[in-house]
C-alpha cells in the first residue's frame, strides 16, 4: 500500500527553469490537490482536481500548471521557476471533494536559485 | 475572513506527560474540524475529524475536542511518547460546493526524555 507517491523529494533549479512533480495515487480516489507549505504558514491550495477530467485554481495558482492524467496521477509544472516558489510541496488525494480525510503524500523539497 | 489560529506556537514537555494544544476559528460555514500530525520531512497524517454535532472524539493517546459555539478546538495528548514530537496542524473545513479547507499553522510539540 504506497498509498500518495510524490517524485521527486529534492530539487534544486535555477530561476527561469521548469519543471515537473509528479503524483500518483493507489487508493482509487477521485479528488487530488496540490499544496505548498512554506515556514510558519499553513498549507495552501494551489490547484486541485475534484474528479478526473477537470482541474481549478486554489489560492495560490500565479506560476503553476497541473495535469490530471487519469484518475491515478495528478502532475504539477512551474514553467519558468521563481525564488518565491522555493517551498515544500505535497499532493494529497481524497475520496470525494474536500469534506472527506486527506492523505499526503511525502512531500517535494524545492528550491529555485 | 476565514482564519485558523493554533496556540502555543511551539512546546517542549518530558515524555509521559499530558498537554494541549489549542485551536480557535474564524470560519463560516463551517462543516467539520480536522486534527493532523505531521512528522519532520513527512506529510501530514489525519488523527480527527469532527463534524458541528460532535464535541469530542479519540484516536488513541490523542483526544480532540470541538467548541462550536465559542469556536475553539483542542488536542489532548496523554502520557506523551517521544514519537508524539511533531507538528500538529488543526484544519477547518468551510461547507459547500465550493468548500475549502483553511490551515493552521500547527503547533510544533517536542517531547524530551
Amino acid at each position: 500500500n504506497a498509498g500518495v507517491t510524490q517524485t521527486p523529494k529534492f530539487q534544486v533549479l535555477k530561476t527561469g527553469q521548469s519543471m515537473t512533480l509528479q503524483c500518483a495515487q493507489d487508493m482509487n480516489h477521485n479528488s487530488m490537490y496540490w499544496y505548498r507549505q512554506d515556514p510558519g504558514m499553513g498549507l495552501r491550495l494551489i490547484y486541485y482536481s475534484a474528479s478526473e477530467g477537470t482541474t481549478d485554481k486554489g489560492e495560490v495558482p500565479n506560476g503553476y500548471n497541473v495535469s490530471r492524467l487519469n484518475k491515478r496521477e495528478f502532475s504539477l509544472r512551474l514553467e519558468s521557476a521563481a525564488p518565491s516558489q522555493t517551498s515544500v510541496y505535497f499532493c494529497a488525494s481524497s475520496e470525494v471533494w474536500i469534506n472527506e480525510k486527506l492523505f499526503f503524500g511525502s512531500g517535494t523539497q524545492l528550491s529555485v536559485l | 475572513k476565514n482564519q485558523v489560529e493554533q496556540s502555543p506556537q511551539s512546546l517542549i514537555i518530558l515524555e509521559g506527560k499530558n498537554c494541549t494544544l489549542q485551536c480557535n476559528y474564524t470560519v463560516s460555514p463551517f462543516s467539520n474540524l480536522r486534527w493532523y500530525k505531521q512528522d519532520t520531512g513527512r506529510g501530514p497524517v489525519s488523527l480527527t475529524i469532527m463534524t458541528f454535532s460532535e464535541n469530542t472524539k479519540s484516536n488513541g493517546r490523542y483526544t480532540a475536542t470541538l467548541d462550536a459555539d465559542t469556536k475553539q478546538s483542542s488536542l489532548h495528548i496523554t502520557a506523551s511518547q517521544l514519537s508524539d514530537s511533531a507538528s500538529y496542524i488543526c484544519v477547518v473545513s468551510s461547507s459547500g460546493n465550493t468548500g475549502k479547507l483553511i490551515f493552521g499553522q500547527g503547533t510544533t510539540l517536542q517531547v524530551k526524555p
